[in-house]
């Protein structure tokens, strides 16, 4: 069966600190991947998703970027945090196209102070 | 945007009752997914729906979609306290991202 995991779980960073946030996808190939940020008590916004190794793609001009050095894995970065950059960071997978069912990993509750 | 919004935002029912939530979208639609968040932890996909569907059922949930109307209706049948949780509506046009809307909080009272 297939499984993602995503760490760590809580992440309290100070301004201008970088940030590093992995995902892993298990028992399954070539998944699409994404990362979404949910504000509190919101719904979700798209940052980044990947089709490939290599291959990002970014939704929302900011502050972030991503990486995926291998298929089953991204990687959500900053070289310096803001404020604004606080959140829940959820990273998903999907098997084939863009509107299928996506599988969550349990999520980053990020506090940039 | 296709973003779909949730109606109500807040819903609050003893245990044993239904719980009905509402998703509204702007444009046409290839799939309508809904979506339920625990707090403080990811999202767990309950049920898709296509475009060329009108019900769908999964356990205790029904799911309808009127695309004439652009809604879909997540129905919860005997709710127990395990589902307090906010469900989002995910739409989608082919070959485009999935957009979330805002979510109902779902409150059950034991």
């Amino acid at each position: 069966s297939q499984t993602i995991h995503q760490w760590p779980a809580t992440l309290v960073q100070p301004v201008g600190s970088p940030l590093s946030l992995e995902c892993t996808v298990e028992g399954t190939s070539n998944p699409n991947l994404y990362w979404y940020r949910q504000a509190a008590g919101r719904g979700l916004q798209l940052l980044f998703y990947s089709v490939g190794i290599g291959q990002i793609s970014s939704e929302v001009p900011q502050n972030l970027s991503a990486s995926r050095p291998q298929d089953r894995q991204f990687i959500l970065s900053s070289k310096k945090l803001l404020l604004s950059d606080s959140g829940f960071y959820l990273c998903a997978w999907s098997r084939d196209g863009f509107n299928e069912k996506l599988f969550f990993g349990s999520g980053t509750q990020l506090s940039v102070l | 945007s296709q973003q779909g919004e949730e109606d109500p935002q807040a819903l609050s029912i003893q245990e044993g009752e239904n719980a009905t939530m509402n998703c509204s979208y702007k444009t046409s639609i290839n799939n309508l997914q809904w979506y339920r968040q625990n707090s403080g932890r990811g999202l767990v996909h309950l049920i898709l729906i296509r475009s060329n569907e009108r019900e769908k059922h999964s356990g205790r949930l029904r799911v309808t979609l009127d695309t004439s109307k652009k809604s879909s209706s997540l129905l919860i049948t005997a709710s127990r306290a395990a589902d307090t949780a906010s469900y989002f509506c995910a739409t989608s046009a082919l070959n485009e991202k999935l957009t979330f809307g805002t979510g109902t909080r779902l409150t059950i009272i034991p």
